[in-house]
């Protein structure tokens, strides 16, 4: 069972659609990350949250907006999306945010499909 | 920027078989290596990391992995395989010293498919 746990699990969503995808963790982790990994592809980093605060933005369209509601809680609002946003996006975090270290713990993803 | 390369996209095994996943990185001198297990529908689990230290790194579910810093490589190995192997492995790599160019670099990953 993963400590890092994602909502929903499946999402299928128009291109007009605003929703948004749940990450929670109660470690106590002070960072968090959200990756995008389309199929038979590696992760690739999109946004690190650490104490709260975005510390990382990999050129992300404005599409995909983060929000960190608190230590424990993770957003990514959706909005606008195109069919090749579809992807499994993964929530990750870690103790801290250290340069160099990836997260070390990984939700089992949300499965997204834009229509 | 550090780049990293896992040469075989698929490697087939027979049950209680060894295996050794290859992954090889961009010289550099100094580096973060680390594996990771994705099993079918599921996130990314860590198998095991070098930091510093002892060349041959133990991680989890029997699998090691050794840091040869000669031949730039950190291939994954596991003397006996089981059915529940199989899974996609992904190698990662990053250099600490490289100032802003510290997010970790993920391999394009190989697959492990363990035969009965």
């Amino acid at each position: 069972d993963t400590e890092v746990t994602q909502t929903p699990k499946h999402l299928v969503m128009g291109m007009t659609n605003k929703k948004s995808l749940k990450c929670e963790q109660h470690m106590g982790h002070r960072a968090m990350y959200w990756y995008k990994q389309k199929a038979k592809k590696p992760p690739e980093l999109m946004f690190v949250y650490s104490y709260e605060k975005l510390s990382i933005n990999e050129s992300v369209p404005s599409r995909f907006s983060p929000e960190c509601p608190n230590s424990s809680l993770l957003n990514l609002h959706l909005h606008a999306l195109q069919p090749e946003d579809s992807a499994l996006y993964l929530c990750a975090s870690s103790q801290d945010w250290l340069p160099g270290l990836p997260p070390l713990h990984f939700g089992n993803g949300t499965r997204l499909t834009v229509t | 920027a550090q780049s990293v390369t896992q040469l075989d996209s698929q490697v087939p095994v027979f049950e209680e078989a060894p295996v050794e996943l290859r992954c090889n990185y961009s010289s550099s001198v100094s580096v973060y290596l680390f594996w990771y297990v994705q099993y079918p529908n599921q996130g990314l689990q860590l198998l095991l990391k070098y930091l510093s230290g002892s060349t041959l790194v133990k991680g989890i579910n029997g699998f090691e992995a050794e840091f040869n810093k000669s031949q730039t490589s950190f291939h994954l190995r596991k003397p006996s395989v089981h059915i529940s192997d199989t899974a996609e492995y992904f190698c990662a790599v990053s250099d600490p010293a490289s100032g802003g160019s510290y997010i970790p670099t993920f391999g394009r990953g190989t697959s492990l498919i363990v035969h009965p």
